[in-house]
Protein backbone atom coordinates (compact mmCIF):
# COMPACT_ATOMS: atom_id res chain seq x y z
CA UNK A 1 0.00 0.00 0.00
CA UNK A 2 1.17 3.46 -0.64
CA UNK A 3 1.80 5.83 1.90
CA UNK A 4 3.92 7.78 4.02
CA UNK A 5 6.22 6.28 6.97
CA UNK A 6 7.44 8.73 9.83
CA UNK A 7 9.78 6.91 12.63
CA UNK A 8 10.38 7.08 14.92
CA UNK A 9 6.77 7.04 16.99
CA UNK A 10 8.18 8.58 19.78
CA UNK A 11 11.42 9.92 20.51
CA UNK A 12 13.17 11.29 24.05
CA UNK A 13 16.03 13.97 23.73
CA UNK A 14 18.13 15.27 26.19
CA UNK A 15 18.19 19.13 25.88
CA UNK A 16 21.35 20.40 23.49
CA UNK A 17 21.26 17.27 21.48
CA UNK A 18 20.10 17.27 17.68
CA UNK A 19 17.69 15.14 16.18
CA UNK A 20 16.43 13.64 13.09
CA UNK A 21 12.80 12.52 12.46
CA UNK A 22 12.21 10.28 9.14
CA UNK A 23 10.18 10.93 6.69
CA UNK A 24 9.61 8.64 3.36
CA UNK A 25 6.76 8.54 0.76
CA UNK A 26 5.96 5.79 -1.72
CA UNK A 27 3.29 7.59 -3.53
CA UNK A 28 5.19 9.00 -6.32
CA UNK A 29 4.37 12.91 -4.73
CA UNK A 30 6.41 15.72 -5.80
CA UNK A 31 5.76 17.55 -2.91
CA UNK A 32 7.13 17.12 0.71
CA UNK A 33 6.44 19.10 4.18
CA UNK A 34 6.80 19.19 7.26
CA UNK A 35 4.16 20.49 10.28
CA UNK A 36 4.14 20.92 14.00
CA UNK A 37 1.49 20.67 16.00
CA UNK A 38 0.73 22.01 19.41
CA UNK A 39 -2.64 21.62 21.36
CA UNK A 40 -4.96 24.48 20.57
CA UNK A 41 -2.40 25.68 17.47
CA UNK A 42 -3.26 23.75 14.56
CA UNK A 43 -0.86 23.21 12.39
CA UNK A 44 2.00 24.99 12.00
CA UNK A 45 4.54 24.94 8.62
CA UNK A 46 8.14 24.00 9.02
CA UNK A 47 9.98 23.52 5.93
CA UNK A 48 8.66 22.81 2.87
CA UNK A 49 9.65 20.99 -0.84
CA UNK A 50 8.39 21.04 -4.39
CA UNK A 51 11.21 18.76 -6.30
CA UNK A 52 14.32 17.32 -5.45
CA UNK A 53 16.87 19.17 -4.38
CA UNK A 54 15.04 22.21 -3.16
CA UNK A 55 13.26 23.21 0.31
CA UNK A 56 11.79 26.58 1.17
CA UNK A 57 11.16 27.82 4.52
CA UNK A 58 7.83 27.74 6.37
CA UNK A 59 6.65 30.24 8.93
CA UNK A 60 8.38 28.14 12.17
CA UNK A 61 11.48 27.19 10.14
CA UNK A 62 13.95 28.37 13.15
CA UNK A 63 16.16 26.04 15.03
CA UNK A 64 15.37 22.97 11.93
CA UNK A 65 16.49 22.19 8.62
CA UNK A 66 15.67 19.80 6.22
CA UNK A 67 17.07 17.64 3.23
CA UNK A 68 15.77 16.87 0.04
CA UNK A 69 18.29 14.39 -1.73
CA UNK A 70 15.41 11.74 -2.84
CA UNK A 71 12.12 12.23 -4.23
CA UNK A 72 10.80 9.93 -1.61
CA UNK A 73 13.18 10.81 1.76
CA UNK A 74 12.65 14.42 3.15
CA UNK A 75 14.25 14.27 7.00
CA UNK A 76 13.92 16.87 9.54
CA UNK A 77 15.85 17.88 12.24
CA UNK A 78 15.83 18.84 15.56
CA UNK A 79 18.37 21.29 16.25
CA UNK A 80 19.71 22.44 20.00
CA UNK A 81 18.58 26.21 18.75
CA UNK A 82 15.14 25.08 18.53
CA UNK A 83 13.88 26.49 22.55
CA UNK A 84 11.07 24.02 22.37
CA UNK A 85 11.26 21.55 20.61
CA UNK A 86 8.36 19.11 22.69
CA UNK A 87 5.92 18.99 19.85
CA UNK A 88 4.07 16.22 17.32
CA UNK A 89 5.85 16.37 13.99
CA UNK A 90 3.64 15.60 10.68
CA UNK A 91 4.88 15.07 7.60
CA UNK A 92 2.80 15.25 4.45
CA UNK A 93 3.39 14.97 0.50
CA UNK A 94 1.67 16.00 -2.41
CA UNK A 95 1.80 15.18 -5.86
CA UNK A 96 2.17 19.13 -6.23
CA UNK A 97 -0.31 19.90 -8.72
CA UNK A 98 -2.35 22.98 -8.73
CA UNK A 99 -6.56 22.66 -8.40
CA UNK A 100 -5.83 18.95 -7.51
CA UNK A 101 -3.47 19.34 -4.37
CA UNK A 102 -4.02 17.76 -1.20
CA UNK A 103 -2.20 16.50 1.58
CA UNK A 104 -1.52 13.23 3.04
CA UNK A 105 0.13 12.70 6.22
CA UNK A 106 2.15 10.02 7.93
CA UNK A 107 1.37 8.81 11.66
CA UNK A 108 3.66 11.35 12.52
CA UNK A 109 6.51 11.32 15.25
CA UNK A 110 5.75 13.28 18.96
CA UNK A 111 9.33 14.29 19.90
CA UNK A 112 9.88 14.83 23.94
CA UNK A 113 12.52 17.01 25.48
CA UNK A 114 14.05 15.92 29.01
CA UNK B 1 0.97 34.06 8.94
CA UNK B 2 -1.00 33.02 6.36
CA UNK B 3 -3.55 31.18 8.46
CA UNK B 4 -6.94 31.19 8.88
CA UNK B 5 -9.30 31.95 11.67
CA UNK B 6 -11.63 28.66 12.46
CA UNK B 7 -14.26 28.78 15.61
CA UNK B 8 -15.05 27.32 17.86
CA UNK B 9 -11.74 26.23 18.96
CA UNK B 10 -13.53 23.61 21.01
CA UNK B 11 -17.50 22.16 20.58
CA UNK B 12 -19.28 19.44 23.10
CA UNK B 13 -22.37 18.05 21.62
CA UNK B 14 -24.80 15.43 23.01
CA UNK B 15 -24.93 12.43 20.62
CA UNK B 16 -27.48 12.64 18.22
CA UNK B 17 -26.96 16.96 18.09
CA UNK B 18 -25.51 18.85 15.30
CA UNK B 19 -22.22 20.71 14.99
CA UNK B 20 -20.86 23.21 12.51
CA UNK B 21 -17.44 25.04 12.93
CA UNK B 22 -16.55 28.03 10.56
CA UNK B 23 -13.49 28.98 8.69
CA UNK B 24 -12.94 32.88 7.90
CA UNK B 25 -10.03 34.75 5.80
CA UNK B 26 -9.45 38.37 5.58
CA UNK B 27 -8.37 37.54 2.16
CA UNK B 28 -9.87 35.66 -0.96
CA UNK B 29 -9.53 32.28 -0.71
CA UNK B 30 -8.54 29.81 -3.97
CA UNK B 31 -9.85 27.03 -2.41
CA UNK B 32 -10.75 25.19 1.32
CA UNK B 33 -10.22 22.15 2.47
CA UNK B 34 -10.78 20.53 5.40
CA UNK B 35 -9.24 17.69 6.90
CA UNK B 36 -10.41 15.41 10.47
CA UNK B 37 -7.57 14.90 12.68
CA UNK B 38 -8.51 11.34 15.40
CA UNK B 39 -7.67 10.98 18.78
CA UNK B 40 -4.19 10.35 18.27
CA UNK B 41 -4.11 10.28 14.69
CA UNK B 42 -3.12 12.17 11.82
CA UNK B 43 -5.39 14.48 9.48
CA UNK B 44 -6.79 12.73 6.94
CA UNK B 45 -8.58 14.75 3.95
CA UNK B 46 -11.94 14.98 3.48
CA UNK B 47 -13.06 17.34 0.75
CA UNK B 48 -11.63 20.29 -1.12
CA UNK B 49 -14.21 23.34 -2.31
CA UNK B 50 -13.33 25.63 -5.08
CA UNK B 51 -16.10 27.35 -6.51
CA UNK B 52 -17.97 30.67 -5.04
CA UNK B 53 -21.13 29.46 -2.95
CA UNK B 54 -20.25 25.66 -3.63
CA UNK B 55 -22.09 23.01 -1.55
CA UNK B 56 -20.95 19.19 -0.97
CA UNK B 57 -22.11 16.71 0.92
CA UNK B 58 -21.09 13.66 2.30
CA UNK B 59 -23.36 11.29 4.14
CA UNK B 60 -24.16 13.54 7.50
CA UNK B 61 -21.43 16.20 6.16
CA UNK B 62 -21.83 19.18 4.74
CA UNK B 63 -19.17 21.55 3.99
CA UNK B 64 -20.11 25.27 2.32
CA UNK B 65 -17.83 27.79 0.43
CA UNK B 66 -19.10 31.23 1.09
CA UNK B 67 -19.81 33.34 -1.57
CA UNK B 68 -17.23 35.94 -1.13
CA UNK B 69 -14.77 32.66 -0.98
CA UNK B 70 -13.64 34.14 2.41
CA UNK B 71 -15.09 31.34 4.70
CA UNK B 72 -16.17 28.22 4.92
CA UNK B 73 -18.17 25.96 7.29
CA UNK B 74 -18.44 22.66 8.03
CA UNK B 75 -21.79 20.83 9.43
CA UNK B 76 -22.62 17.85 11.09
CA UNK B 77 -25.97 16.63 11.39
CA UNK B 78 -27.19 14.15 14.15
CA UNK B 79 -23.48 13.71 15.29
CA UNK B 80 -22.42 9.82 16.54
CA UNK B 81 -19.42 9.29 18.87
CA UNK B 82 -17.29 7.99 15.36
CA UNK B 83 -17.60 12.01 14.62
CA UNK B 84 -15.08 12.41 17.58
CA UNK B 85 -11.98 14.43 16.44
CA UNK B 86 -10.35 17.31 15.41
CA UNK B 87 -11.72 19.05 12.47
CA UNK B 88 -9.41 21.89 10.41
CA UNK B 89 -9.80 24.01 7.57
CA UNK B 90 -6.80 25.10 4.99
CA UNK B 91 -5.65 27.08 2.45
CA UNK B 92 -3.15 26.38 -0.25
CA UNK B 93 -1.59 28.85 -2.46
CA UNK B 94 -0.05 29.36 -6.11
CA UNK B 95 2.76 27.66 -4.83
CA UNK B 96 1.68 25.04 -3.21
CA UNK B 97 1.69 26.25 0.64
CA UNK B 98 -0.77 24.73 2.65
CA UNK B 99 -2.17 26.72 6.08
CA UNK B 100 -4.15 25.23 8.31
CA UNK B 101 -6.88 26.75 10.70
CA UNK B 102 -6.33 26.34 14.20
CA UNK B 103 -8.92 23.38 14.32
CA UNK B 104 -12.30 22.70 16.53
CA UNK B 105 -12.20 19.82 18.55
CA UNK B 106 -15.72 18.11 18.96
CA UNK B 107 -16.91 15.79 21.91
CA UNK B 108 -19.60 13.83 21.23
CA UNK B 109 -21.58 12.91 24.66
CA UNK B 110 -23.01 9.56 24.56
Amino acid sequence: DGGITQSPKYLFRKEGQNVTLSCEQNLNHDAMYWYRQDPGQGLRLIYYSQIVNDFQKGDIAEGYSVSREKKESFPLTVTSAQKNPTAFYLCASSRGELGANVLTFGAGSRLTVL
Amino acid sequence: GQQVMQIPQYQHVQEGEDFTTYCNSSTTLSNIQWYKQRPGGHPVFLIQLVKSGEVKKQKRLTFQFGEAKKNSSLHITATQTTDVGTYFCARSNTGNQFYFGTGTSLTVIP
